[in-house]
């Protein structure tokens, strides 16, 4: 199965700074089959960007994707309250269609 | 546009089975697939399994099965999704999430469910 390795696990930042979360997977993404989602607490997840830098409908323009083959990037600028959170990247090249273990974003 | 309503919260003994319901409201269902994560506590997220009603289609990770069955009321646009031989360790709570664009799963999860919480006690 293909594995995605997170990093950081944790990153601290404070409102109004940029996070640059990455993503590395196992084997090559053809077609740059990868989401990034956020997870807050209590909520389901919510889809952020899909093939690696298509930002999914109603999400703000500080959210970005990049990256491609084994190599991905979620770049969160101008941070809000609201964005700090679980995030997790999910490939859907080849079942089973797995996840990273996430990184955190948390209020420095 | 298409919302998924899950069943409620369940507490299950060791060794039963529970079945969660994944039901589409607002748009259609058998045209897309259907997949089911779980979330247990302080853990991470989990794909278990999906369904493409329109095939008639399933596809397990391998590690839950023998122990999953995952099914679709087309009638009712509803999915269901059985586990059997509960345990502690599946104290969880499970999402429905549908992939969007045609029939396949090699399109990311943009709809989801409420979530279920099922424990296992």
């Amino acid at each position: 199965e293909i594995v995605l390795a997170q990093s950081p696990g944790t990153l601290s930042l404070s409102p109004g700074e940029s996070a640059t979360l990455s993503c590395r997977a196992s084997q090559t993404l053809t077609k740059n089959y990868l989401a990034w989602f956020q997870l807050r607490p209590g909520q389901a997840p919510r889809l952020l960007i899909y093939d690696a830098s298509s930002r999914a409908t109603g999400v703000p323009d500080r959210f970005s994707g990049s990256g491609s083959g084994t190599d991905f990037t979620l770049t969160i600028s101008r941070l809000q309250p609201e964005d700090f959170a679980m995030y997790y990247c999910q490939q859907y090249h080849t079942s089973p269609w797995t996840f990273g273990q996430g990184t955190k974003v948390e209020i420095k | 546009q298409v919302q998924l309503v899950q069943s409620g919260a369940e507490v299950k003994k060791p060794g039963s089975s529970v079945r969660v319901s994944c039901t589409a409201s607002g748009g259609t269902f058998h045209s897309y697939a259907i997949s089911w994560v779980r979330q247990a506590p302080g853990q991470g997220l989990e794909w278990m399994g999906g369904i493409i009603p329109t095939r008639h289609t399933t596809d397990v990770a391998e590690r839950f099965r023998g122990r999953v069955t995952i099914t679709a009321d087309e009638s009712t646009s509803t999915a269901f999704m059985s586990l059997s031989s509960l345990r502690y360790e599946d104290t969880a709570v499970y999402f429905c999430a549908r992939h969007g664009d045609y029939p396949t799963y090699h399109s990311a999860m943009d709809v989801w469910g409420q979530g279920t919480a099922v424990t296992v006690s």
